[in-house]
């Protein structure tokens, strides 16, 4: 299958910080990439879509002052988590696929610890 | 709302043939069933996808019913590698549809 990379795959960050996660799709060019946040002993939520070249589409309840994400190349997606807060602490999933008929495969995640 | 129902969990020997059974009763014509599994504290995996027929891979085996209404994931020699939770979800691959995970199923292999 495709790969999809993350970087960094665990962060810890005093609160009122930021932090950015990356995203790339290693051997294809996705077109549309996906950012998902689970907490422990939970399932995967959907935060937000991005097409390249667009702005992103925010799931309800996902602040997108808060969480910037940019997808400015067909292999780069970036999070930013602006001020973090202790209960911004998770583990965000990033997933990736080429034409909407694709499979959409994903990232190794990345741990986000606020302290 | 996730669109599918799966047990909460199941046991399998090591070795053994483990098949995780999805019901998906409201699929419509368009959706695609979707298998990813997630080992402890990693990114989902892609596993297999389907239609209405069956389909075969070097990871596992989908059975498709034929009225589409459920499906199930074999995973013909299990192994402890295998440990983790599967979600089966529908999406329609013709629209701009996103995947939505389930609960899903933790599959323990047992030695």
């Amino acid at each position: 299958g495709a790969v999809v990379s993350q970087h960094p795959s665990w962060v810890i960050c005093k609160s009122g910080t930021s932090v950015k996660i990356e995203c790339r799709s290693l051997d294809f060019q996705a077109t549309t990439m996906f950012w998902y946040r689970q907490f422990p002993k939970q399932s995967l939520m959907l935060m937000a879509t991005s097409n390249e070249g667009s702005k992103a589409t925010y799931e309800q309840g996902v602040e997108k002052d808060k969480f910037l994400i940019n997808h400015a190349s067909l292999t780069l997606s970036t999070l930013t988590v602006t001020s973090a807060h202790p209960e911004d602490s998770s583990f965000y999933i990033c997933s990736a696929r080429g034409s909407v008929f694709d499979t959409q495969y994903f990232g190794p995640g990345t741990r986000l610890t606020v302290l | 709302d996730a669109k599918t129902t799966q047990p909460p969990s199941m046991d399998c020997a090591e070795g053994r043939a483990a098949n995780l059974p999805c019901n998906h009763s409201t699929i419509s014509g368009n959706e695609y069933v979707y298998w990813y599994r997630q080992i402890h504290s990693q990114g989902p995996q892609y596993i297999i996808h389907g239609l209405k027929n069956n389909e075969t891979n070097e990871m596992a085996s989908l059975i498709i019913t034929e009225d589409r209404k459920s499906s199930t994931l074999i995973l013909p020699h299990a192994t402890l590698r295998d440990t983790a939770v599967y979600y089966c979800i529908v999406r329609d691959n013709f629209g701009n549809e996103k995947l939505t995970f389930g609960t899903g199923t933790r599959l323990t292999i047992i030695p």
